[in-house]
C-alpha cells in the first residue's frame, strides 16, 4: 500500500497572496492530479502531470500554476488568491491514467 | 473532450429501499468507468471500476454498476441501503488509451431515512 500527503491540511491566505500547496505520494505512480472540490460542483480537474517534469492544464487551469520537479512530488500554486474563496483542493495519484487514489485534501479559505 | 453528468445533486431513499444513482459520459471511445465514494469528512474511495468484459461490475458493500455503452450510462444500484450508505457518490470517466485525464461528475448526495 501507500499513501498521499497533503501539506498543509488548512491555509488561511490574503487577497492577491500567492499560496503554494503540497502534495507527496509514495506509490511509486506515473501519473499526479491536482483537482478542486467546491460544494455542488464536484471535482475539477487543474493539473496533472504524467511523468516528472511534465505538466497538462486541467479544464480549471487559469490562476494556477504547478510543478512536478520528482515522480513523487507534485505542488500547486495559486498564483493570486481570491477574496471570500473557499475550496478543497485534492491531490491523486494513478498507475497511467486508472484507478485515482486520493489525497485527505487542502482546505482554502481566502479572508 | 470527455465529461460526465450527474443529474441527480440529491436523493433521499428510505433504509432498505433499492437505489440507483444516475451517470452518463460523454467520450468517443470505449472508456474506463468509476465510481468513488465520499463519507462525511473523509478522503475520496474507490467503489468499483470498469474497464473491459462483463458490462455488470460488482464493487464493495454490495454496490454495482452497468455499463450500457448504447446509452453512455454507467448507472449504480445497490439492492437495500443501508444508513451508513449515506455520502457523496461520484461517476468518473478516463480514456483506455491512457492519455490519463480523468474526469468526474459534479457529484450525487445521498441520505438515507430510518
Amino acid at each position: 500500500g501507500g499513501i498521499i500527503t497533503q501539506t498543509p491540511k488548512f491555509l488561511i491566505g490574503q487577497e492577491g497572496q500567492k499560496l503554494t500547496l503540497k502534495c507527496q505520494q509514495n506509490f511509486n505512480h506515473d501519473t499526479m492530479y491536482w483537482y478542486r472540490q467546491d460544494s455542488g460542483k464536484g471535482l475539477r480537474l487543474i493539473y496533472y502531470s504524467i511523468t516528472e517534469n511534465d505538466l497538462q492544464k486541467g479544464d480549471l487551469s487559469e490562476g494556477y500554476d504547478a510543478s512536478r520537479e520528482k515522480k513523487s512530488s507534485f505542488s500547486l500554486t495559486v498564483t493570486s488568491a481570491q477574496k471570500n474563496e473557499m475550496a478543497v483542493f485534492l491531490c491523486a495519484s494513478s498507475p497511467r491514467g486508472v484507478e485515482v487514489f486520493f489525497g485527505k485534501g487542502t482546505r482554502l479559505t481566502v479572508v | 473532450a470527455q465529461s460526465v453528468t450527474q443529474p441527480d445533486a440529491r436523493v433521499t431513499v428510505s433504509e432498505g429501499a433499492s437505489l440507483q444513482l444516475r451517470c452518463k459520459y460523454s467520450y468517443s471511445g470505449t472508456p474506463y468507468l468509476f465510481w468513488y465514494v465520499q463519507y462525511p469528512r473523509q478522503g475520496l474511495q474507490l467503489l468499483l471500476k470498469y474497464y473491459s468484459g462483463d458490462p455488470v461490475v460488482q464493487g464493495v458493500n454490495g454496490f454495482e454498476a452497468e455499463f450500457i455503452k448504447s446509452n453512455s450510462s454507467f448507472h449504480l444500484r445497490k439492492a437495500s441501503v443501508h444508513w451508513s450508505d449515506s455520502a457523496v457518490y461520484f461517476c468518473a470517466v478516463s480514456a483506455n488509451y491512457g492519455n490519463e485525464k480523468i474526469t468526474f461528475g459534479a457529484g450525487t448526495k445521498l441520505t438515507i431515512k430510518p
